[in-house]
């Protein structure tokens, strides 16, 4: 069975501060890994995927993150944030082969504060 | 091409009533997905539809709860007697294929009182 760790649960930062979000998965197959950004009332957009190829993924917005198989970890990063950032974060896992039933973490409330 | 339409965005029923919660995939796609979120957690997989078929509803509870994505017209997730414990925010998703990026609705929220 899959599991995602988003290891917080919220994160406050000054605007254009960079930022880290952290996310440890467990799997005993190969896996897709992703990062979704959620707006107060809104649905789920995706900012980036890793599917295969170079470890160092970019998205929208300015974030990338950085898959380390090694430490099963795939960690969101900015290097300077925007009021407009505020939202919830949630990290999820598929099986690799597979972009449905994804395995979601309990998300991160990333709060950009002027 | 409009995104993923999901109505009603808020649902009040009183315990024992039913939900009826509609998915409008976008335009092309025929593989629709139901995620729960329920308050402080992350989205748990529900169900993955095809038309006319259910493909996989491992996350489904065993009572209570069906999907259908009839040939013509959205796919509906449909609760039956809800209690206080299926308030939470329900998401569909839709992709043209299986392998493809799933896009995902603004959701529904149900509340039970």
């Amino acid at each position: 069975a899959q599991s995602v760790t988003q290891l917080d649960s919220q994160v406050p930062v000054f605007e254009e501060a960079p930022v880290e979000l952290r996310c440890n998965y467990s799997s005993s197959v190969s896996v897709y890994l992703f990062w979704y950004v959620q707006y107060p009332n809104q649905g789920l957009q995706l900012l980036l995927k890793y599917l295969s190829g170079s470890t160092l993924v970019k998205g929208i917005n300015g974030f990338e993150a950085e898959f380390n198989k090694s430490q099963t970890s795939f960690h969101l990063r900015k290097p300077s944030v925007h009021i407009s950032d505020t939202a919830e974060y949630f990290c999820a896992v598929s099986n690799g082969g597979s972009n449905y039933k994804l395995t979601f973490g309990k998300g991160t409330l990333l709060t950009v504060n002027p | 091409n409009a995104g993923v339409m999901q109505n009603p965005r808020h649902l009040v029923r009183r315990r024992g009533q039913e939900a009826r919660l509609r998915c409008s995939p976008m335009k092309g796609h025929s593989h629709v997905y139901w995620y729960r979120q329920l308050p402080e957690e992350g989205l748990k997989f529900m169900v993955y539809l095809q038309k006319e078929n259910i493909i996989d509803e491992s996350g489904m509870p065993k009572e209570r709860f069906s999907a259908e994505f009839p040939k013509e017209g959205p796919s509906i997730l449909r609760i039956q007697q809800v209690v206080r414990g299926d308030s939470a925010a329900y998401f569909c998703a839709s992709s043209p294929d299986r392998e493809a990026e799933a896009f995902f609705g603004q959701g529904t929220r149900l509340t039970v009182v």
